[in-house]
């Protein structure tokens, strides 16, 4: 069965740390793999990785594809209380003519100050 | 800027209610999908629609039906409503390059 995990499934942080956030899938035809950050609201997207390598980057944001290892980790520096949030991983896979999204149960992340 | 407009954000409705939630976009984009979010079982899919009059049942359908009689429009309903439908409901729009793009989500309560 296609699922995506991510781990760890919380993390409290201060207020200027790393925070690394992994993403593993298993999925029979892999399209792209989608990173959000989820507050009060709704989801907003954050980065799509269809290459494996390629570092893609968004202020103090970062994230990288390994298809070898399927996965992906998102990298947050200096922290701030405003990333406080839970980050979902979503895997597209292609499904007939359709592309089907498979969602992580995502990673809360509260920053202290 | 994407806009998609969830036209209630807090509902109270009683067993056994129709409940209706619309969602409505700006974008003139074809996907359109309706999710529900709940602790511990993350987002799952509903009901998603290619285009207009078109429809397809997602993982969990069971107690909703939708409507698209307009491109940018797209309505879940709720024919008779329970308390395992107590959820945050949230409609998204798909662009052409894959990303879904949200509205802020509709809370629904049954009692």
């Amino acid at each position: 069965e296609d699922k995506v995990v991510q781990s760890p499934l919380s993390l409290v942080v201060h207020e200027g740390d790393t925070v690394t956030l992994n993403c593993s899938y298993e999925v029979t035809n892999f399209r792209s793999l989608l990173w959000y950050k989820q507050e009060k609201k709704a989801p907003t997207f954050l980065f799509m990785l269809t290459s494996s390598g390629i570092e893609k980057k968004s202020g103090r944001l970062s994230s990288i594809l390994d298809k070898k290892e399927l996965s992906s980790i998102l990298n947050i520096t200096a922290t701030q209380t405003g990333d406080s949030a839970i980050y979902l991983c979503a895997v597209e896979e292609y499904a007939g003519n359709n592309r089907k999204l498979i969602w992580g149960l995502g990673t809360s992340l509260a920053v202290n100050p | 800027d994407v806009k998609v407009t969830q036209s209630s954000r807090y509902l109270v409705k009683r067993t056994g209610e129709k409940v209706f939630l619309e969602c409505v976009q700006d974008m003139d984009h074809e996907n359109m999908f309706w999710y529900r979010q709940d602790p511990g079982l993350g987002l799952r899919l509903i009901y998603f629609s290619y285009d207009v009059k078109m429809k397809e049942k997602g993982d969990i359908p069971e107690g909703y039906s939708v409507s698209r009689e307009k491109k940018e429009r797209f309505s879940l309903i709720l024919e008779s409503a329970s308390t395992n439908q107590t959820s945050m409901y949230l409609c998204a729009l798909g662009s052409d390059t894959g990303e879904l793009f949200f509205g802020e989500g509709s809370r629904l309560t049954v009692l």
